[in-house]
C-alpha cells in the first residue's frame, strides 16, 4: 500500500475550518484514501474515505486532488472536541485486508478556544 | 449497543508474568486485529485473525500470543518474553469480505510494568 505524509501538528481556532493535508504521491489507481481520528487515550474512529471524487458526510469533507497525489480533510467548524490525532491512510478498495494498512503518526490537531 | 469491548482499561504486569488482555465484539465481524501504540507513535500490528480458529502474525508478534476460538473473542497474551510491554493496546474488528469500509476499534488497554 502507498505511504502517506502528514504534518506532525496543527492548530485551529474554535469555530474556524480545520484543513488537514495529506500527501500520498505514490497512490495507485485502485487505492482509496481514508481518514481516522484518535482522541487521547481512546481507539481511533473512522471519519471518511474516498477514491477520486470529493466526499462529504456529517463529520467532515474530503477533497482529493485531480492527480490523487494529495488530499485535504476539512472540519468545517472545529470544536474543542475535535482536538485529536488525525490519521490519513490508503487502502486498496473495499476488499483489501486492513493488515496491509499502515497507521503512521498522523497530525495532532489542537483546537484553541 | 454493538461494539468492541476491551478489558481491563489499565493493567499492571510484574516481571516474568504473563498477562492477558480481553477483546470481545458483538458486531458479528469475521476479522479481528491487535495493535500496539507507544507514546507519540502510530499503530503497529501485533496479530490478526480473519476467521475463527485462524490467526496470523503481524509486524511485531514476538513476545505475544493470541487465540481465536470464538468469533466474538480475540484475547491477547503478553508473555514474559516481551521485554518492553509498556504500551497502549488496541483491538479492532472488521466485517471482512469487502462488506464494510470501516475498521472498528475498542477503547484500549494501557499496560504498564511494575
Amino acid at each position: 500500500d502507498a505511504k502517506t505524509t502528514q504534518p506532525p501538528s496543527m492548530d485551529c481556532a474554535e469555530g474556524r475550518a480545520a484543513n488537514l493535508p495529506c500527501n500520498h504521491s505514490t497512490i495507485s489507481g485502485n487505492e482509496y484514501v481514508y481518514w481516522y481520528r484518535q482522541i487521547h487515550s481512546q481507539g481511533p474512529q473512522y471519519i471518511i474515505h474516498g477514491l477520486k471524487n470529493n466526499e462529504t458526510n456529517e463529520m467532515a469533507s474530503l477533497i482529493i486532488t485531480e492527480d490523487r497525489k494529495s488530499s485535504t480533510l476539512i472540519l468545517p467548524h472545529a470544536t474543542l472536541r475535535d482536538t485529536a490525532v488525525y490519521y490519513c491512510i490508503v487502502r486498496v478498495g473495499s476488499y483489501a485486508p486492513y493488515q496491509k494498512v499502515t497507521f503512521g503518526t498522523g497530525t495532532k490537531l489542537q483546537v484553541i478556544p | 449497543d454493538g461494539g468492541i469491548t476491551q478489558s481491563p482499561k489499565y493493567l499492571f504486569r510484574k516481571e516474568g508474568q504473563n498477562v492477558t488482555l480481553s477483546c470481545e465484539q458483538n458486531l458479528n465481524h469475521d476479522a479481528m486485529y491487535w495493535y500496539r501504540q507507544d507514546p507519540g507513535q502510530g499503530l503497529r500490528l501485533i496479530y490478526y485473525s480473519q476467521i475463527v480458529n485462524d490467526f496470523q502474525k503481524g509486524d511485531i508478534a514476538e513476545g505475544y500470543s493470541v487465540s481465536r476460538e470464538k468469533k466474538e473473542s480475540f484475547p491477547l497474551t503478553v508473555t514474559s518474553a516481551q521485554k518492553n510491554p509498556t504500551a497502549f493496546y488496541l483491538c479492532a474488528s472488521h466485517p471482512g469480505g469487502g462488506n464494510d469500509e470501516k475498521l472498528f476499534f475498542g477503547s484500549g488497554t494501557q499496560l504498564s510494568v511494575l
